[in-house]
């Protein structure tokens, strides 16, 4: 059961780069969630799609951008990294359809990211 | 003032003690979960409640829906329950599900 995958699980840039994380649930999970965890501030949402074909913006989504590629995947993309972005990010999907949700929420392993 | 804050922040206990960590919330909500991270790693649900009273083997969790309260509580601990604990609640209404998250816990047992 390979549940929502993160690719990759490391990687350093440098500030300026572009990058783009890659999440892919297997469980037919219609919403996404990209979040970042930083020491001191816990887990805060960046973008979210409630469904397919549809996104929304989270408690901290400056510098990044996402796209709902299909109900399978959600790529989160920061276009020119700063420093200031370099966090563990996860990726997590649950069955809720819209609305209010009582559904578990399940997470992939984790991105670590470095901003030099 | 956070949404929702965990208490304690840290907490070290010995192998074999009863652990509480505790969950409290400002807003209503629809539903309140209790996460894991171990180390280095992943995150794990280990429960989703709305209210009453969930057991899974040595963890049990509780809500208080009136309180705004919740707690975790872990018998008989063992050195493998070291790693941070985080509640969560979605808001009610109209929330897609998102997560509003606490601090976290981060406990130690040692043997």
């Amino acid at each position: 059961n390979a549940g929502v995958t993160q690719t990759p699980k490391f990687q350093v840039l440098k500030t300026g780069q572009s990058m783009t994380l890659q999440c892919a649930q297997d469980m037919n999970h219609n919403s996404m969630y990209w979040y970042r965890q930083d020491p001191g501030m816990g887990l805060r949402l960046i973008y979210y799609s409630a469904s397919e074909g549809t996104t929304d913006k989270g408690e901290v989504p400056n510098g990044y951008n996402v796209s709902r590629l299909n109900k399978r995947e959600f790529s989160l993309r920061l276009e020119s990294a700063a420093p200031s972005q370099t966090s563990v990010y996860f990726c997590a999907s649950t069955r809720s359809t819209s609305g209010t949700s009582n559904q578990p929420q399940h997470f992939g392993d984790g991105t670590r990211l470095s901003i030099l | 003032k956070n949404e929702v804050e965990q208490s304690p922040q840290n907490l070290t206990a010995q192998e074999g003690e009863f652990i509480t960590i505790n969950c409290s919330y400002s807003v209503g909500i629809s539903a309140l979960h209790w996460l894991q991270q171990h180390p280095g790693g992943g995150i794990v649900s280990l429960f989703m409640l709305s209210s009453g009273k969930k057991k899974h083997g040595r963890l049990i969790a509780t809500i208080n829906i009136q309180e705004k309260h919740s707690s975790l509580h872990i018998t008989a601990s063992h050195p493998r329950d070291s790693a941070v604990y985080i509640c969560a609640v979605i808001a009610g209404g109209t929330s897609y599900g998102k997560l509003t998250f606490g601090q976290g816990t981060i406990l130690t047992v040692h043997p």
